[in-house]
């Protein structure tokens, strides 16, 4: 199984600039997530779906929306890049409520995101 | 609000040394408590899980244990491998509706000497 994919896995763009990361998981989940990882930060909740239909905001929303396309897809756009915005983004998917102990989350390999 | 502090890293060691990451966290209510590790290039896997005090996760050689009254769950591994060099990240998960709203602490990067 493929898991989660994330495109592309770099991309460099230019203040003001906007951009769309896509997410696909295979593994029939009903919640999705997208997470910022900066150095000595550990990872952050940008938004979140608990299933179709639904979006909800996570700690670090501003700067950022999200599609849930379909059960399969959850995509993260950047309307006007900023220098701040500069990170390592992941998607992850859960089966259940996730985070909670009986529903880990499955990562996808990351996006590098650099913005000048 | 909650948090998960980690030891500061990297840590280096020498194949088949005895590895202890340190782990404290600060929560209300009673968190499920999870270690991830993050391989080179990859996103993050789940490692071990525990849900109340005093149980044990475990899983690849690795083990770490809930300890209420201490807060914390240090992760341990008896002979590290060349294989296990990576960050690894202590992450705390509210009771009740969490929908992915794990708390990280900042991750230790291991690095393993042959």
């Amino acid at each position: 199984n493929a898991g989660v994919t994330q495109t592309p896995k770099f991309q460099v763009l230019k203040t003001g600039q906007s951009m769309t990361l896509q997410c696909a998981q295979d593994m029939n989940h009903n919640s999705m997530y997208w997470y910022r990882q900066d150095p000595g930060m550990g990872l952050r909740l940008i938004y979140y779906s608990a299933s179709e239909g639904t979006t909800d905001k996570g700690e670090v929303p501003n700067g950022y929306n999200v599609s849930r396309l379909n059960k399969r897809e959850f995509s993260l756009r950047l309307e006007s890049a900023a220098p701040s915005q500069t990170s390592v983004y992941f998607c992850a998917s859960s089966e259940g409520q996730g985070g909670s102990y009986n529903s880990p989350l499955h990562f996808g390999n990351g996006t590098r995101l650099t913005v000048t | 609000g909650d948090s998960v502090t980690q030891m500061e890293g990297p840590v280096t060691l020498s194949e088949e040394a005895f590895l202890t990451i340190n782990c404290t966290y600060t929560a209300t209510g009673y968190p499920s408590l999870f270690w991830y590790v993050q391989y080179p290039g990859e996103g993050l896997q789940l490692l071990l899980k525990a849900t109340k005090a005093d149980d044990k996760g475990s899983n690849k050689g690795f083990e770490a244990t809930y300890r209420k009254e201490t807060t914390s769950f240090h992760l341990e591994k008896g002979s590290v491998q060349v294989s296990d060099s990576a960050v690894y990240f202590c992450a705390l998960s509210p009771g009740g509706t969490s929908y992915g709203k794990l708390t990280f602490g900042q991750g230790t990067i291991l690095t393993v000497h042959p």
